[in-house]
């Protein structure tokens, strides 16, 4: 079992809706990582959380560490807004090293 | 540098050649990662460096695979005897930080592939 879940694997959705991605982490950690993986390939890094909530624009990504439960919400989508977005945990809960667990990713396409 | 940086982009080779991947991570980070990705999977840790040390290594999926960080800055991952199931994305990481709550900067990969 992956420690870091992540779902839906794919999303289509049409350009203004509401989109969540939800990601389910097993282990302890210090923050929660979002990224973005662009179709040319590249990593991103959107967020990184350990309580509560922040906002980019039309990003938002939360977290509740009870749980172990983050979603990452877009507003208002667009289909530049398409991409692979993956969540990652770190590797070792309050230590020093800080390798990612990476989960699957979600691959968004948003449709004009 | 103004990003981190990664040499080839691409790289195409024979089995049982050795390979070189290179990353240049941006010049003030102590921490650099190497991830292994496989097509529509995840990135995986492989090793990291703190400066020229190499904590951890433990994802290095054989002893084929080494990498070094001799002066803290650039680092160099080898595949020796390369085989098919070597074929991914290596990517290069950097961060400021040690910890899991420092934001990591990706480079963009090296897209690895053995015939």
């Amino acid at each position: 079992k992956n420690e870091v879940e992540q779902s839906p694997q794919n999303l289509t959705a049409q350009e203004g809706e509401f989109i969540t991605i939800n990601c389910s982490y097993s282990v302890g950690i210090s923050a929660l990582h979002w990224l973005q993986q662009h179709p040319g390939g590249g990593i991103v890094s959107l967020f990184m959380l350990s309580s509560g909530k922040k906002k980019h624009g039309r990003l938002i990504a939360t977290i509740n560490i009870q749980e172990k439960h983050s979603s990452l919400h877009i507003t208002a989508s667009h289909p530049r807004d398409s991409a692979v977005y993956i969540c990652a945990a770190p590797l070792n809960y309050g230590g020093s090293q800080g390798n990612l667990i990476f989960g699957k990713g979600t691959k968004l396409s948003v449709k004009p | 540098g103004a990003g981190v940086s990664q040499s080839p982009r691409y790289k195409v080779t024979k089995r049982g050649q050795d390979v070189t991947l290179r990353c240049d991570p941006i010049s003030s980070h102590a921490t650099l990662y190497w991830y292994q990705q496989a097509l529509g999977q995840g990135p995986e840790f492989l090793t990291y460096f703190n400066y020229e040390a190499q904590p951890d290594k433990s994802g290095l999926p054989s002893d084929r695979f080494s990498a070094e960080r001799p002066e803290g800055s650039i680092s160099t991952l080898t595949i020796q005897r390369t085989e098919q199931r070597d074929s991914a994305m290596y990517r290069c990481a950097s961060s400021s930080g040690t910890g899991g709550g420092s934001t990591q900067y990706f480079g963009p990969g090296t897209r690895l592939l053995v015939l």
